[in-house]
């Protein structure tokens, strides 16, 4: 089965940049989304396709998708930011088969 | 204004049967292709079916013959029919429009199912 590896913790402090990768196997065939999860509340989709933003994401988030690695990058972070983030991937070649990484948990120091 | 609300998820005993209900406003279910996804306490997110805006409907291979999904259009509603549950079926489920490229960028408040003697 396809498994996404995502590095169980981040810590960077408040103004810097975090970046939380997300691997795979033949991920240049792949698209990848993630998603920002704070406790108790619903995922929230912050790219989509790589490296799209939903309206209402702020601009600080981007993601790349290069190799076997994709990595979302979020700048100037913000105490709010902290939260987990989760990379997701679809595939449809044949039934569509739908794989989470296992999540990072995003601290603000 | 998108929202999506499920409801039905309770307390079930193991193999017992439950169906969790989406209703959305501000979309059409029978237009867009919409999933189910659920998370274990204290776990990941785990993707557990989608039907098409066609109809067509997949599973994940850990809920194949047990669970079920439809979906009524008049009611603009999602389902999903849960059979033989076992307490690894214990979540919040949550339902989610599914964009074309596998994205989900709407999501309910999700219902939380316990399966537990």
């Amino acid at each position: 089965s396809y498994v996404l590896t995502q590095p169980p913790s981040v810590s960077v402090a408040p103004g810097e940049t975090a970046r939380i990768t997300c691997g795979g196997s033949k991920f240049g065939t792949k698209i990848v989304h993630w998603y920002q999860q704070k406790p108790g509340q619903a995922p929230v989709l912050v790219v989509y396709d790589d490296s799209d933003r939903p309206s209402g994401i702020p601009e600080r988030f981007s993601g790349s998708n290069s190799g076997n690695t994709a990595t979302l990058t979020i700048s100037r972070v913000e105490a709010g930011d902290e939260a987990d983030y989760y990379c997701q991937v679809w595939d449809s070649s044949s039934d569509p088969y739908v794989v989470f990484g296992g999540g990072t948990k995003l601290t603000v120091l | 204004e998108v929202q999506l609300v499920e409801s039905g998820g309770s307390l079930v005993q193991p193999g017992g049967s439950l169906r969790l209900s989406c209703t959305a406003s501000g979309l059409i279910v029978s237009s867009d292709y919409m999933s189910w996804v659920r998370q274990a306490p204290g776990k990941g997110l785990e993707w557990v079916s989608v039907i098409y805006s066609g109809g067509r409907t997949y599973y994940a291979d850990s809920v194949k013959g047990r669970f079920t999904i439809s979906r009524h259009n008049s009611k603009n509603t999602v389902y999903l029919q849960m059979n033989s549950l076992t307490p690894e079926d214990t979540a919040i489920y949550y339902c989610a429009r599914t964009l074309d490229r596998g994205g989900f960028d709407y999501w309910g408040q999700g219902t939380l199912v316990t399966v537990s003697s």
